[in-house]
């Protein structure tokens, strides 16, 4: 079983409208990160939470991580083409220093 | 501004074949990491170099052995390729070990082993 569950698996927005992607844990996190990946560019950083209760924001998107640290989502204000990607969440749960555990990934589309 | 570079992007092997991924990151970071990410199951870490000179497992170690060559490169080899080591791997690394800090990922290395 996925210990990271990411939803949704994959979304279709429309080219305007905004959308949330949400990561989940069921234990206490001490730091949460999200990455975008494109076909042949890698995995980009985006952003990285470790406080329960941050927010924070990158131009149309905004993390946040919930008080408890076992909930994030990602949230994309008037979605662009340029969005469009696989979002992934890795998350440290704080049992070693170098090993995260990661979210099978969520498959974004943006309709023109 | 390289970052991460891994080579080589695109492989096919066949079955009992060997091969290496080479990785230099040019960020002066201590740790470096190879991950395999496969679909449906996100990435999972096979090895990682938490700092020059010392190399440990990570979650899918089998089939694989890794060489931390000095503080730029860790390479990853592939002594008898399987047809279950086909996936896209990734090379990364981060100023000292994950928490807390960010993790740079080079572009991936398609391998496809028949």
């Amino acid at each position: 079983s996925q210990e990271l569950e990411q939803s949704p698996q994959s979304l279709i927005v429309q080219e305007g409208k905004n959308l949330t992607i949400n990561c989940t844990s069921s234990k206490t996190l001490y730091g949460l990160y999200w990455y975008k990946q494109k076909y042949g560019e890698g995995l980009i950083f985006l952003m990285m939470l470790q406080k329960g209760g941050e927010e924070k924001s990158h131009e149309k998107i905004t993390a946040k991580l919930d008080e408890k640290k076992q909930q994030s989502s990602l949230h994309i204000t008037a979605s662009q083409p340029s969005h469009a990607g696989i979002y992934l969440c890795g998350a440290d749960r704080g049992d070693s220093n170098y090993q995260l555990i990661w979210g099978a990934g969520t498959k974004l589309i943006i309709k023109p | 501004n390289a970052g991460v570079t891994q080579t080589p992007k695109f492989q096919v092997l066949k079955t009992g074949q060997s091969m290496t991924l080479q990785c230099a990151q040019d960020m002066n970071h201590n740790s470096m990491y190879w991950y395999r990410q496969d679909p449906g199951m996100g990435l999972r870490l096979i090895y990682y170099s938490a700092s020059e000179g010392t190399t440990d497992k990570g979650e899918v170690p089998n089939g694989y052995n890794v060489s931390r060559l000095n503080k730029r490169e860790f390479s990853l080899r592939l002594e008898s390729a399987a047809p279950s080591q086909t996936s896209v791997y990734f090379c990364a690394s981060s100023e000292s070990g994950s928490s807390g800090n960010t993790i740079y990922f080079g572009e991936g290395s398609w391998l496809t082993v028949v």
